[in-house]
């Protein structure tokens, strides 16, 4: 099983809404990841959790910040965001350092974020 | 810092005929590269990877990718294209290593559009 599952599929929001996005996996990986992708575009990372440490962060306004209660589950929540912050936020998971630079990255479907 | 490149941003094929899309990388050391397909509104799906060994890597549904060192190339390929093959396609490369988790940078993406 290679299911990485993300909650809410579609979410709208005003700019001075609080939110969460949820992603979580259960195939025992300890690296998962936060991308936000425009149409058409390649995906951009935005963080990277290792170890539920967070180990990158792409220089991302503090209006999105991360958190990864448990090795299972990683939320992204989000404050005061911008129009331009609608996008698809996908998350993906990998092993871990078990043969660490050849590890698949597995996404989930994404929520597709409007910002009104 | 690695690099992939996608020449086409798009590609047309007839359906069963053979399917090209190219990517071209820039790395430094060995080459860790990665295929993912992308249909509307969901996330990304891992087709192959190559890491060593053999330069033609075979993938899910009927997918295989030629490693070429000389032309520093990772070309996906499939013998017959369906219509339901159509999609976005990334290459990838392993552009570092953090902590338990590893950072993909992607190509451009290239649209894929099987026509009957």
């Amino acid at each position: 099983d290679t299911e990485v599952t993300q909650t809410p599929k579609h979410l709208v929001m005003g700019m001075t809404n609080k939110k969460s996005l949820k992603c979580e996996q259960h195939m025992g990986h300890r690296a998962m990841y936060w991308y936000k992708q425009k149409a058409k575009k390649p995906p951009e990372l935005m963080f990277v959790y290792s170890y539920e440490k967070l180990s990158i962060n792409e220089s991302v306004p503090s209006r999105f910040s991360p958190e990864c209660p448990n090795s299972s589950l990683l939320n992204l929540h989000l404050h005061a965001l911008q129009p331009e912050d609608s996008a698809l936020y996908l998350c993906a998971s990998s092993q871990g350092w078990v043969g660490v630079a050849k590890n698949i990255q597995y996404f989930g479907a994404g929520t597709r974020l409007s910002v009104l | 810092a690695q690099s992939v490149a996608q020449p086409e941003d798009q590609v047309n094929v007839a359906e069963g005929n053979p399917l090209t899309v190219k990517c071209t990388y820039s790395v430094s050391g060995n080459p860790y590269l990665f295929w993912y397909v992308q249909y509307p509104n969901r996330g990304l799906q891992f087709l192959l990877k190559y890491i060593t060994g053999d330069n033609l890597v075979k993938g899910s549904y009927g997918f295989e990718a030629e490693f070429n060192k000389s032309q520093t190339s990772f070309h996906l390929k499939k013998p017959s294209a369906l219509v339901s093959d159509s999609a976005l396609y990334f290459c990838a490369v392993r552009d570092g290593v953090t902590g338990g988790g590893n950072k993909l940078t992607f190509g451009t993406g290239t649209q894929l559009k099987v026509e009957l």
